[in-house]
Order: structure tokens, then C-alpha cells, then sequence
């Protein structure tokens, strides 16, 4: 089975404090996603990585970062926490090739920022 | 550009109801569909799929049917159970033409079953 990873389920962090959220899948996809997930929203795109090193921002990469050094594992960087960045944060990877391109998520990151 | 509506929430139904979400899609090209669940504090999770038209995707009941010429990817299921509480997810992949693979995601209906 694929397994996707995160590494906190939940987190509670002050305004302003850099914030990292941690990603790993065990399937060697090429293809790796953050989103965020809030009441009435749905799921929004952050950022997303095709390839090691590679990124392309999302729908809302303001106030976000990302780093992708290995295959495996693709990070979320809150530079700067602030209290409208208080959500559930999924990651999610696929395969780059086929027709299918179905995402594999990972069960959440519920962050407070306070 | 490419996008989902499905119907919005939240749906109430008693257990044994027969359930309908609808969902309808813009996209170019051949594009595959999905659905997706989550269920209370958990990550979402692939309910079933279909990569052309007229496929029928189905799993634990549920069913859905690739409608290209209504562009509609209705989920539906016969009779539901309490178990079934949980937000869906309609979402849609261009299948040619890309090779990130991005899904579009609709909002998300929630649905609770009542015994």
C-alpha cells in the first residue's frame, strides 16, 4: 500500500515563528502536493514538485514556501506563522506518467497558530 | 481554465436513502475523474475513478458514470448507512497535454446518515 506521511498531526505554533511541515511517501512518485483545507474552501493548492528540486507555486503560495532535496520527502515552510494560516494542511504525491494520476494523501496537519 | 462544481452541503439523509452528489466539470482534452472521501479527521482517501468516457467507476457501493456529453460525474449510491458520514470529493486530471498530474477539486459535500 502506498503511505503517505506527515509529521505531526497536530501543532500549535506562536505568530511569527518559522513553521515546518514535513512530508514523506514511500512509493517513489515523481509528484508531490500541498494543500490546505478550511470550512467552506475546500481544498486549495499551495505548492506542488515534479521532481527533485523542482516546484511550482499553487493557487495561494503567498506567505509559504517549499523544499523538495529529496525524492521522498517534500516540506511546507511558514516563513513567518501568522494566525490566518491556522488550517489542515494535506500533502499528497502521484505517480508522473500513465493515465490515471490518482493522489495518494497523507492524514493532515491540523496547525493553530496563536 | 479546469474546474469542478459539485453540489454543495451539507446532505442529511436517514440510513437505507438513496444518495445522489452531483458533479459537473470544465476541462479540455480527455480528462480523468474522481471521487474522493474523508472521513472525520483523516485524510482523503480515492473512492473510485473513471479515465473515459461512459466508464462506470464503483466501490463500497457507490457508483459513478463519465458523462462527456453532460460533462457530469454524478456519485450515487442505492442505500446508505451511518458509516457513510464523511465529506466527498469530486476532482478532475487532464489525462494528454500535462505531465504534473494536478487534480482540480470540487468543494466538498458533506453528507450525514442518521440511523
Amino acid at each position: 500500500d502506498v503511505k503517505v506521511t506527515q509529521s505531526s498531526r497536530y501543532l500549535v505554533k506562536r505568530t511569527g515563528e518559522k513553521v515546518f511541515l514535513e512530508c514523506v511517501q514511500d512509493m517513489d512518485h515523481e509528484n508531490m502536493f500541498w494543500y490546505r483545507q478550511d470550512p467552506g474552501l475546500g481544498l486549495r493548492l499551495i505548492y506542488f514538485s515534479y521532481d527533485v528540486k523542482m516546484k511550482e507555486k499553487g493557487d495561494i503560495p503567498e506567505g509559504y514556501s517549499v523544499s523538495r532535496e529529496k525524492k521522498e520527502r517534500f516540506s511546507l515552510i511558514l516563513e513567518s506563522a501568522s494566525t490566518n494560516q491556522t488550517s489542515m494542511y494535506l500533502c499528497a504525491s502521484s505517480l508522473n506518467a500513465g493515465w490515471a494520476y490518482e493522489q495518494y494523501f497523507g492524514p493532515g496537519t491540523r496547525l493553530t497558530v496563536t | 481554465g479546469d474546474s469542478v462544481t459539485q453540489m454543495e452541503g451539507p446532505v442529511t439523509l436517514s440510513e437505507e436513502a438513496f444518495l445522489t452528489i452531483n458533479c459537473t466539470y470544465t476541462a479540455t482534452g480527455y480528462p480523468s475523474l474522481f471521487w474522493y472521501v474523508q472521513y472525520p479527521g483523516e485524510g482523503l482517501q480515492l473512492l473510485l475513478k473513471a479515465t473515459k468516457a461512459d466508464d462506470k467507476g464503483s466501490n463500497k457501493g457507490f457508483e459513478a458514470t463519465y458523462r462527456k456529453e453532460t460533462t457530469s460525474f454524478h456519485l450515487e449510491k442505492g442505500s446508505v448507512q451511518v458509516s457513510d458520514s464523511a465529506v466527498y470529493f469530486c476532482a478532475v486530471v487532464r489525462s494528454r497535454g500535462s505531465t504534473l498530474g494536478r487534480l482540480y477539486f470540487g468543494r466538498g459535500t458533506q453528507l450525514t446518515v442518521w440511523p
